[in-house]
């Protein structure tokens, strides 16, 4: 069981929005920076937000970040059918003094 | 080319050792910390272990502490997993990963990653 809670899968057609929401603790994302991944099967996963809501260079703007308390979310605008793939959320956890990672979240394109 | 090769994995038998390496290219290795991740067959990813760029500092998952090693050798631009009393749940793709910039853990966040290397603990 992951220390921070995604959910299994979410799904939209083409051109419609997602939201993937991450839950988690005082110790993680209420006191740390959140970011996201991306994974396609067979992959290393790839850095799509960090800072809890910052891009890196090359991300399009359809993915975006937010946080609020010890939640945080990744929206995907305009779903592609090449945004099919599964999504992470990760964080430090200053209790732990280690990395925690999100279960994990299949986006399918309808 | 900016890029991480990890090496190392394979088939292992239960209460066995491995080491994983990953071998680091176009960027100053010293300079940022390092991280292992891993990822069991058809599960998510579990983050295993990190290294500060100096060396000094360690960290580890619960699931792995007293049973591996994360090291660094900074002159050959290097990172290590050394892995014992291997168990079945130790069955996983392993990926290492660096730090994004020289900031605290509070931001924690991976920019490169290797392709990984399978380890699987079968008798």
């Amino acid at each position: 069981q992951s220390v921070l809670t995604q959910p299994p899968s979410v799904s939209a057609a083409p051109g419609q929005k997602v939201t993937i929401s991450c839950s988690g603790s005082n110790s993680n994302i209420g006191n740390n920076y959140v970011s996201w991944y991306q994974q396609f099967p067979g992959t290393a996963p790839k850095l799509l937000i960090y800072d809890n809501n910052k891009r890196p260079s090359g991300i399009p703007d359809r993915f975006s970040g937010s946080k609020s308390g010890t939640s945080a979310t990744l929206g995907i605008t305009g779903l592609q059918t090449g945004d099919e793939a599964d999504y992470y959320c990760a964080a430090w956890d200053t209790s732990l003094s280690a990395g925690v990672f999100g279960g994990g979240t299949k986006v399918t394109v309808l | 080319e900016v890029q991480l090769l990890e090496s190392g994995g394979g088939l292992v038998q239960p209460g066995g050792s491995l080491r994983l390496s990953c071998a680091a290219s176009g960027f100053t290795f010293s300079s940022y910390a390092m991280t292992w991740v891993r990822q069991a067959p058809g599960k998510g990813l579990e983050w295993v272990a990190a290294i500060i760029g100096s060396g000094d500092s360690t960290y580890y998952a619960d699931s792995v502490k007293g049973r591996v090693t994360i090291s660094r050798d900074n002159s050959n631009n290097t990172l290590y997993l050394q892995m014992n009393s291997l168990r079945a749940e130790d069955t996983a793709v392993y990926f290492c990963a660096k730090k994004f910039d020289g900031s605290g853990w509070s931001k924690m966040y991976f920019d490169l990653w290797g392709r990984g290397t399978l380890v699987t603990v079968s008798s």
